[in-house]
């Protein structure tokens, strides 16, 4: 079955500075999904990445995808408070059914 | 437009008791998806359902079953409760199957005592 493994588990950052977050899978990423979560809520829907090298950015959220490597990393630039949380990343197994696995999450804590 | 709906919020329950929890997907959608997620851990696949029907099933034992209605809400249900299954439960809707995003509701909190 399919693992991703996401790196570093938490984080703590200043408001201001860049940050990363990985994402590597164990086998052929199919479609790879970045979400946010709130402590005991619902995931939010970032983006969406299909195709090696494929670079989506959304405000100050960039994601890309690493085919050959099996890797996704988001990035996120100039960190605001609002940032914090737990950051999901979820993939595609194929298949006919499409069911999403998960990393464990990292948590990130953006200090003022 | 209403997001992903689950109800109820919380739910206490107590060992071997049964527990239906529901999910209304957003308009348009016609997958659901049903996941667990525990504390400290990313969510796990439990069902897919797509057109009523049931398209993919995670590894839970028997007494996790679901369902899908003609207007595309689901139901999990789940018998004979074990303390384990103590859980943020989570539902999400796609439009349809594969490379598309599913997007979640806020979850049902299920507590067993």
């Amino acid at each position: 079955s399919q693992e991703l493994e996401q790196s570093p588990q938490s984080l703590i950052v200043q408001e201001g500075k860049n940050l990363t977050i990985n994402c590597t899978s164990s086998k052929t990423l199919y479609g790879l999904y970045w979400y946010k979560q709130k402590y005991g809520e619902g995931l939010i829907f970032l983006m969406m990445l299909q195709k090696g090298g494929e670079e989506k950015s959304h405000e100050k959220i960039t994601a890309k995808l690493d085919e050959k490597k099996q890797q996704s990393s988001l990035h996120i630039t100039a960190s605001q408070p609002s940032h914090a949380g737990i950051y999901l990343c979820g993939a595609d197994s194929g298949g006919s059914n499409y069911k999403l696995t998960f990393g464990k999450g990292t948590l990130l804590t953006v200090n003022p | 437009d209403a997001g992903v709906t689950q109800s109820p919020t919380h739910l206490i329950k107590t060992r071997g008791q049964h527990v239906t929890l529901r999910c209304s997907p957003i308009s348009g959608h016609k997958s659901v998806s049903w996941y667990q997620q525990v504390l400290g851990q990313g969510p796990q696949f439990i069902f897919q359902y797509y057109e009523k029907e049931e398209r993919g099933r995670g590894n839970f034992p028997d007494r996790f079953s679901a369902r899908q209605f003609p207007n595309y809400s689901s139901e999990l249900n789940v018998n004979a409760l074990l303390l384990g299954d103590s859980a943020l439960y989570l539902c999400a809707s796609s439009q349809g199957v594969g490379n598309q995003p599913q997007h979640f509701g806020d979850g049902t909190r299920l507590s067993i005592l």
